[in-house]
């Protein structure tokens, strides 16, 4: 019920593609859903977040789909750049919790 | 500045030994954490701290101690050092926002090699 499972694990896509992550969870009582980007011998940083109370969230290039009742949620990059070669995490908490459940992480390669 | 600093950023040492790492946030959150990154990248909570206070406390061996001297600062000591200890860890901290979401703002790891 904790879990939040992720894929594909990694993708390759070319300059300029769509770039889609998609993370299912279980547990209804989540309602904070946000997207982590790490770069090699970094720590993940806060890209982009989404509470249940809206189908989509758009910053700039990044956009987060989000599908109540199906449980899913999913991360689109449009144009990927070769600089957004990253491992993404998926992630979930609740009612405020400090608890953030992440999912496996997605490594992603933008070829030039 | 640093936002959240963590040291050692490298640290290799033999099993048995006993290793800290300390960790300093200078965001003023109130809640600190330490999440381990093992070699297929997968992040995991170990513990959390809010105003000095442990709250969170995963399934984690005793051999594992973190230490709260104030809300500012959070250490790792691990005792007795195994091969599977070998990881990256994770500092982090957040200032809990009920209807904004939980922003965890992550340090740049320790690497930790047991040989």
């Amino acid at each position: 019920q904790q879990q939040v499972k992720q894929s594909p694990q990694s993708l390759i896509v070319q300059k300029g593609g769509i770039s889609i992550i998609n993370c299912a969870y279980e547990n209804t009582a989540f309602d904070y859903f946000p997207w982590y980007q790490q770069f090699p011998g970094k720590g993940p940083a806060l890209l982009i977040a989404i509470r249940p109370d809206v189908s989509e969230k758009k910053e700039g290039r990044f956009t987060i789909s989000f599908n109540k009742s199906a449980k899913q949620f999913s991360l689109h990059i449009m144009d990927s750049q070769p600089g957004d070669s990253a491992t993404y995490f998926c992630a979930a908490s609740s009612g405020g919790s400090e608890k953030l459940v992440f999912g496996k992480g997605t490594k992603l390669t933008v070829n030039p | 500045d640093t936002a959240v600093s963590q040291t050692p950023k490298y640290l290799v040492t033999q099993m048995g030994n006993d290793k800290s790492i300390k960790c300093e946030q200078n965001l003023g959150h109130d809640t600190m954490y330490w999440y381990k990154q093992d070699s297929k990248k997968f992040l995991k909570i170990m513990f959390s701290y809010n105003n000095k206070e442990l709250i969170i406390n995963e399934t984690v061996p005793n051999r594992f101690s973190p230490k709260s001297p104030d809300k500012a600062h959070l250490n790792l000591h691990i005792n007795s050092l195994e091969l599977g200890d070998s990881a990256v860890y994770f500092c982090a901290s957040s200032q809990l926002q009920v209807t904004s979401g939980n922003t965890i703002y992550f340090g740049e790891g320790s690497w930790l090699t047991v040989v």
